[in-house]
């Protein structure tokens, strides 16, 4: 059964602290493994990854997916309370043309 | 501000009703998707269409279905409404192979 799983559920941190989400993945025929944030309705897209070992960055977010071991983290530095939201990970698969979401990290930023 | 737009954005039925829910993709994409969001889950693929045809399926009973239009706007419909069917629903569009534009979504609460 194709599943990706996201760990923690939930963490809270304080500002400035960085933080790692996990992504792992198991999807027949995987393209590509995405990242959202949800604050309260449309997710929004943060960042799409293909290949193995390539970082992408966008400020103080970072992700890496690994291929091989069938994982992606996503770093957020420096965070701040607008980070506060749920992080959805979803692997896309060629077959069927859909997306498996995990059931997201939920990120609390306290001042 | 995204360039999907969905309505109604809430909507309240009572078990066994009948709804529709609707989609205008971001311009210049030919897919949409729809997706279910149940509260503290990731979102559940329903179905995909693709130049007016569905395109993929996930485990949703056919009593879910849809529509897409030349100009790519799209439908949900859902017959006989459940309890269970409340949840955020997703409209995403997409040019094929690449990351989603998610709507606001609506929320449909049956009682």
């Amino acid at each position: 059964e194709d599943k990706v799983v996201q760990s923690p559920l939930s963490l809270v941190v304080h500002e400035g602290d960085t933080v790692t989400l996990n992504c792992s993945y198991e999807v027949t025929n995987f393209r590509s493994l995405l990242w959202y944030k949800q604050e309260k309705k449309a997710p929004t897209f943060l960042f799409m990854l293909t290949s193995s070992g390539i970082e992408k960055k966008s400020g103080r977010l970072s992700s890496i997916l690994d291929k091989k071991e069938l994982f992606s983290i996503l770093n957020i530095t420096a965070t701040q309370t607008g980070d506060s939201a749920v992080y959805l990970c979803a692997a896309l698969s060629n077959t069927g043309n859909q997306f498996y979401f995990g059931t997201g990290t939920s990120l609390t930023v306290i001042p | 501000e995204t360039g999907v737009t969905q309505s109604p954005t809430h909507l309240i039925k009572t078990r066994g009703q009948q709804v529709t829910l609707r989609c205008s993709s971001q311009s210049g994409h030919n897919t949409v998707s729809w997706y279910q969001q149940a509260l503290g889950q990731g979102p559940q693929f329903i179905f995909q269409y693709y130049r007016e045809e569905e395109n993929g399926r996930g485990n949703f009973p056919p009593r879910f279905s849809g529509l897409q239009f030349p100009n790519y706007s799209s439908e949900l419909n859902v017959n006989a409404l459940e309890l269970d069917d409340s949840a955020l629903y997703l409209c995403a569009s997409s040019l094929v192979g690449y990351g989603y534009t998610f709507g606001s979504g609506t929320r449909l609460t049956v009682v």
